[in-house]
């Protein structure tokens, strides 16, 4: 049963601590995407990988957050130094790309319930 | 630029009662459409989509949708809810960007089935 695995499931911390949430994709699939959901805000495009390379981080705040694939099977998404306002879930999805106008198809990982006090 | 909208943030309805949630988008190239749902403390799952041919698609748990090129609308039916189909959808909408398929989210409507 293929299915995107995320670590941590929940992760309370606090402000001025690093936070590091890890994301495995499906096997085969070469796109990989970070979402942010919050109440207010409601689901945010944060980053988007395809082939390991970064297409789209324009929604990633980059003085505290990066966002890097490692390898083909692990995704990571760094917040340094987190605080309140980044408590939230966070999603990561992959999918597969066969062509630049391939459609995006998205199978989502169970989240990340991050609380940064 | 595209752009996704779903009017109503919240819909109750009665249980066997029939539901429309609304979604407009607007895209000046080809799109992809697609439905997401989403239980509570859970990732989104893919409902159902539209890439071509028939304008109406269909999931497997009763849901159908209906692509409207000329209204830029793609708005979700059930023609009789349940208590377990209470949860929130997502409209999105994929198009081409840059030579990367980009992806938008609606902000969801959440559905409350009433026993």
């Amino acid at each position: 049963d293929a299915r995107v695995t995320q670590t941590p499931r929940h992760k309370v911390t606090e402000m001025g601590q690093e936070v590091t949430m890890r994301c495995q994709p499906i096997l085969g699939h070469n796109t990989v995407f970070w979402y942010r959901q919050t109440m207010m805000q409601g689901l945010e495009l944060l980053a988007y990988f395809r082939n390991r390379a970064p297409l789209d981080d324009s929604g990633m705040p980059k003085d505290r957050f990066s966002a890097e694939m490692p390898d083909a099977t692990l995704a990571t998404l760094k917040i340094q130094p987190s605080e309140p306002r980044d408590s939230a879930v966070y999603f990561c999805a992959s999918g597969l790309a066969i062509a630049l106008v391939s459609y995006n198809e998205q199978f989502f990982g169970p989240g990340t319930r991050l609380t940064v006090l | 630029a595209q752009s996704v909208t779903q009017l109503d943030s919240q819909v109750p309805v009665f249980e066997e009662a029939p539901v429309e949630l609304r979604c407009n988008y607007s895209s000046s190239v080809s799109v992809y459409l697609f439905w997401y749902v989403q239980y509570p403390n859970q990732g989104l799952q893919l409902l159902l989509k539209y890439l071509s041919g028939s304008t109406l698609v269909e999931s497997i748990n009763g849901f159908e949708a209906e692509f409207n090129k000329s209204q830029t609308s793609f708005h979700l039916r059930k023609p009789s809810v349940h208590i377990s189909d209470t949860a929130e959808y997502f409209c999105a909408v994929s198009e081409d960007s840059g030579g990367y398929q980009k992806v938008t989210f609606g902000t969801g409507t959440k559905l409350q089935v009433i026993p």
